[in-house]
């Protein structure tokens, strides 16, 4: 079965770059959500997207950004990358709207490391 | 600080002993889940337990819920090698579209 897919796997960037994360939900799944978690930390939730609209934002940095797409990936820009930012990066999807999450299926991650 | 809140932090026990893990959170909530990850890798949803719920088995896995006191238990029963990683609740807090994960436990089972 389809699983999220997530590109790059593994991301290696110099302070104050750029970096670009992707996110293929399952097909048919409409809501999109991004976690960051930092070594040895549980995931963090940046933001959510339902039906290509923000939805829900966490602990998000000014300094990063997201969309969904109108066939429902997503990517989370991030600039001005810091040190701090060296992380796992998860995108998850499930079928449903706001509240009331059900079943999210994550992604493997993207490891981004800056240096 | 966290919805929800897990210990024991990390926990060793042998092969076919069972494993316990608790969790604690703060908002009501729609539904919790339990997620396990190896190290490095993605999040494994494991069960699902709806705030009406107050017990579910899967396999070897069976997961309490009291909301009266806001906190679940996931017992692995007769546990192997391949089941050492970190388990991670999360919450559904009611009127968000989020999961908020726990600090997690790490569970390493030796053979």
């Amino acid at each position: 079965a389809a699983g999220v897919i997530q590109s790059p796997r593994h991301l290696i960037k110099e302070k104050r770059e750029t970096a670009t994360l992707k996110c293929y939900p399952i097909p048919r799944h409409d809501t999109v959500y991004w976690y960051q978690q930092g070594p040895g930390q549980d995931p963090q939730f940046l933001i959510s997207f339902y039906e290509k609209m923000q939805s829900d934002k966490g602990s998000i940095p000014d300094r990063f950004s997201a969309q969904q797409f109108s066939d429902y990936h997503s990517e989370l820009n991030m600039s001005s990358l810091e040190l701090g930012d060296s992380a796992l990066y998860f995108c998850a999807s499930s079928l449903g709207p706001t509240g009331g999450m059900g079943e999210a299926f994550f992604g493997q991650g993207t490891r981004l490391t800056v240096v | 600080s966290q919805q929800g809140e897990e210990d024991p932090q990390a926990l060793s026990i042998q092969e076919g002993e069972n494993a316990t893990m608790n969790c604690s959170y703060k908002t009501s909530i729609n539904n919790l889940q339990w997620y396990r990850q190896n190290s490095g890798r993605g999040l494994v949803h494991l069960i699902l337990i709806r705030s009406n719920e107050r017990e579910k088995h899967s396999g070897r896995l069976r997961v309490t819920l009291d909301t009266s006191k806001k906190s679940s238990s996931l017992l692995i029963t007769a546990s192997r090698a391949a089941d050492t990683a970190s388990y991670f609740c999360a919450t559904d807090p009611r009127g968000y579209s989020t999961l908020t994960f726990g600090k997690g436990t790490m569970l390493l089972v030796s053979p």
